[in-house]
């Protein structure tokens, strides 16, 4: 995606914490979001996060966001096999006039071992 | 209703065709997109419909057309289309000014 970053691939094991990591460059995005995109499926819409907040919790979703250092990251608990997929994060910037577009990081393939 | 629904799932066409795919939501959202995925990498916006205006993506190709008969539909037509295009297309919508962005399940179009 274009200036949105993440890792390529993570690996835990199940029942461990996973840390899905992110990082872009337009400061002026006003909320960015986190996608789950199972094998040959559409995307999930898991969360998203205002700008103006650092944080944001939701069941076994932990958002947090570093506006400084244009950092944003997921933390999944007690990660199960079923959260195996690729999840992207993705901003949405305006596109001309009072039109927003969503720009998509390149995605972590997450895969959680039994 | 909190769906986003995208018809056929599969199309299979070839090169000298016409075909449409088909986006429709029902959440009252005043924006809708059409993005193109292809295997292993990010959705790339192609268009958007949005306070009754259409913008596209310069580097879309003509092949593809959209047109929104209502602010509930969003369809994308294609003619003449190249191996190359296949791919999964996504159609969302959202709410204007933030919230989250919607996606259909997809139409897994092959081109031969």
């Amino acid at each position: 995606g274009e200036d949105v970053e993440q890792s390529l691939f993570l690996s835990v094991r199940e029942g461990d914490s996973s840390v899905i990591n992110c990082t872009y460059t337009d400061s002026s995005s006003t909320y960015l979001y986190w996608y789950k995109q199972e094998p040959g499926a559409g995307l999930q819409l898991l969360t998203y996060i205002f700008s103006n907040m650092d944080m944001k919790q939701d069941q076994r979703l932990t958002v947090l966001l570093n506006k400084k250092d244009k950092h944003l990251s997921l933390r999944i608990a007690d990660t199960q096999t079923g959260d195996s997929a690729i999840y992207f994060c993705a901003d949405s910037r305006n596109y001309g006039g009072a039109t927003n577009k969503l720009i998509f990081g390149t995605g972590t393939l997450l895969a959680v071992q039994p | 209703d909190t769906e986003v629904t995208q018809t056929p799932k599969h199309l299979v066409m070839g090169m000298t065709n016409k075909k449409s795919l088909k986006c429709e939501q029902h959440m009252g959202h005043r924006a809708m997109y059409w993005y193109k995925q292809k295997a292993k990498k990010p959705p790339e916006l192609m268009f958007v419909y949005s306070y009754e205006k259409l913008s596209i993506n310069e580097s879309v190709p003509s092949r593809f057309s959209p047109e929104c008969p209502n602010s509930s539909l969003l369809n994308l037509h294609l003619h003449a289309l190249q191996p190359e295009d296949s791919a999964l297309y996504l159609c969302a919508s959202s709410q204007e000014g933030g919230g989250g962005y919607t996606f259909g399940s997809g139409t897994r179009l092959t081109v031969v």
